[in-house]
Formats: structure tokens, C-alpha cells, sequence
């Protein structure tokens, strides 16, 4: 019930294409969800997030959408570059934060 | 930009040795954590701290793990006696509010090699 699933684990995007992540839950007393992007040799850091009575979020080019009867969440990407290749991870706050498995995204150039 | 700091970027310790891994979170931040990645895989929660106590901790943060606020700048992270399995980045966080705002801010990561 604590967990929080996330796929696909890796994904190659065209420059210029729409990447999206997508991410599932169980607990319905999660109440915040984060996206984090990683770079390699660097820590996490919040790309976007979006709380449950919001169905999407919107900053540049990536958008969270929310289906809280379906308790999914996605990550989408648009117009996706070079400098977007990373792994993304989705997380769900409960009493704290579990991190889904995580997406290594490529852009191909 | 404030950011956390944590050293030693690389440490590498011998099974059964004890570590202190130590962060300096942003400084007007109240909310400390750790957070371990075991190398390709998820980020997990470790800790939780406020107000000079743990808050927070996981199934993972057993009698072997402490930790600490023995100034008013660093956070540190103690492993008494280290296993091979403990062998992961070790990421330190800081938040403003907690659970009243979430946004945390992590540090570049401590990568510990158990051998």
C-alpha cells in the first residue's frame, strides 16, 4: 500500500517529441505528489508537483496530469531536449515521501 | 542559491568499521532528512528530524543508525558497524516547514563503499 509504481523504467524520446512517465498508487491518504529529476552524481531535485484536488499543473513544458478515481499520476514532457536526459523519479507523501523506481529518460539529439 | 552541502563526496570504509556521514542543510531550513539510493535503484527514506529528535524513520533505520545535530549547521548521519549491504549514495534533504511545505531540497550525496 506504501508503494508507488512507476513506468516504464527507461525511455528514448526524440528531440522535440512528448515524453511521458506514468505512476500508480494504492494509498488514498497520499496527499502530495512530487516529480524529481536526477542527474547522474547529483541528488534529487523537485522538478514539479501537484496535490489530489488538482487534475493537471502545468510549468514550461512539463505537465502533471492526476486521475484521482484511477489513482494515477503522469509526467509529460513536451517539445523534450537533450538537456531533459535523466532519470525522473514520481513520489506520493504520506507520513513521508516514497519514491517511485525511477525513469532514465534519453533524448536522442 | 543556498543549497545542502554533505561530506565526504566518496567514502570508503571497511565492513564492521562505523561512519559519519555529515550534511550542512540550507541554513534557515527546520526539517533535516536522510535518504539512501543503492546504486540504480529508488531513492528510500531513512529519517525524519526536528527540533533535536527524530520525527520520522523506516523499517530500514535499525540500532545501527543515529543521528545528529551537534551544532547549528550540521545534520550527521552515523553507521556504528557497516555492513557490504549498506553500500549506497546517502543523500541528505532540508525543508522549510515540513509537512506544511514539502519541498525538499537535497544534497549532492554521499557515495559509501562498504568492502
Amino acid at each position: 500500500q506504501q508503494q508507488v509504481k512507476q513506468s516504464p523504467q527507461s525511455l528514448i524520446v526524440q528531440k522535440g517529441g512528448i515524453s511521458i512517465i506514468n505512476c500508480a498508487y494504492e494509498n488514498t491518504a497520499f496527499d502530495y505528489f512530487p516529480w524529481y529529476q536526477q542527474f547522474p552524481g547529483k541528488g534529487p531535485a523537485l522538478l514539479i508537483a501537484i496535490r489530489p484536488d488538482v487534475s493537471e499543473k502545468k510549468e514550461g513544458r512539463f505537465t502533471i496530469s492526476f486521475n484521482k478515481s484511477a489513482k494515477q499520476f503522469s509526467l509529460h514532457i513536451m517539445d523534450s531536449q537533450p538537456g531533459d536526459s535523466a532519470t525522473y523519479f514520481c513520489a506520493a507523501r504520506g507520513d513521508k515521501i516514497i519514491f517511485g523506481k525511477g525513469t532514465r529518460l534519453h533524448i536522442l539529439p | 542559491e543556498p543549497e545542502v552541502t554533505q561530506t565526504p563526496s566518496h567514502q570508503v570504509t571497511q565492513m564492521g568499521q562505523e561512519v559519519i556521514l555529515r550534511c550542512v542543510p540550507i541554513s534557515n531550513h527546520l526539517y533535516f532528512y536522510w535518504y539512501r539510493q543503492i546504486l540504480g535503484q529508488k531513492v528510500e527514506f531513512l529519517v525524519s528530524f526536528y527540533n533535536n529528535e527524530i520525527s520520522e524513520k523506516s523499517e530500514i533505520f535499525d540500532d545501527q543508525f543515529s543521528v545528529e545535530r551537534p551544532d547549528g549547521s550540521n545534520f550527521t548521519l552515523k553507521i556504528r558497524s557497516t555492513k557490504l549491504e549498506d553500500s549506497a549514495m546517502y543523500f541528505c534533504a532540508s525543508s522549510p516547514f515540513g509537512q506544511e511545505l514539502e519541498e525538499q531540497y537535497f544534497g549532492p550525496g554521499t557515495r559509501l563503499t562498504v568492502t
